[in-house]
């Protein structure tokens, strides 16, 4: 099983809200990754897990607050977010972190801030 | 900050014909991927090449690879309609092995 899977597809949230995405993976691999992209832009890093520690946090707004509750799981605990948060919320994942490895993305949580 | 730049940022071409994208970077690297990403949706990896090597093919794609120019390119021969897509480079910077996404290349493939 080589995917990576996102839940919601589609997420529509007040400012005052607080939800959260989830993003699954069963092939074993112990880095994670959140991408945040806008669009007609390149994903941008967000966070990065390894071996379920935060590995990398790319000084990313509290709002959004990311958990790894098992090497499978990663989530994002979104709170207070603004208009300027919508986007495309991607997660990845690979083998390990510290050498080479290619990336497997998820479809993506299409998120937006009313 | 970003790593690769893409060129060009976008590619209107007709099905059979051959579509050429470049990617340049700012630093040494160890490694550079292409992924595609269909509208809207998660990238898919299609091809990681290693600064030891010039040249690598995957089906209709061939990546090449110019560390003394700091550039690489990506050939989709004998394109499709199924092609359409944006094709992003994506090179680790800073001593990480992190990529960086480029800003990407839009390819519309006519049929």
């Amino acid at each position: 099983d080589t995917e990576v899977t996102q839940t919601p597809k589609h997420l529509v949230m007040g400012m005052t809200n607080k939800k959260s995405l989830k993003c699954e993976q069963h092939m074993g691999h112990r880095a994670m990754y959140w991408y945040k992209q806008k669009a007609k832009k390149p994903p941008e890093l967000m966070f990065v897990y390894s071996y379920e520690k935060l590995s990398i946090n790319e000084s990313v707004p509290s709002r959004f607050s990311p958990e790894c509750p098992n090497s499978s799981l990663l989530n994002l605990h979104l709170h207070a977010l603004q208009p300027e948060d919508s986007a495309l919320y991607l997660c990845a994942s690979s083998q390990a972190i510290g050498q080479i490895y290619e990336q497997y993305f998820g479809p993506g949580t299409r998120l937006t801030v009313t | 900050s970003q790593q690769g730049e893409e060129d060009p940022q976008a590619l209107s071409i007709q099905e059979g014909e051959n579509a050429t994208m470049n990617c340049s970077y700012k630093t040494s690297i160890n490694n550079l991927q292409w992924y595609r990403q269909n509208s809207g949706r998660g990238l898919v990896h299609l091809i990681l090449i290693r600064s030891n090597e010039r040249e690598k093919h995957s089906g209709r794609l061939r990546v090449t690879l110019d560390t003394s120019k700091k550039s690489s390119s990506l050939l989709i021969t004998a394109s499709r309609a199924a092609d359409t897509a944006s094709y992003f480079c994506a090179a680790p910077s800073g001593g990480s092995y992190i990529p960086t996404f480029g800003r990407g290349t839009s390819l519309i493939v006519h049929p």
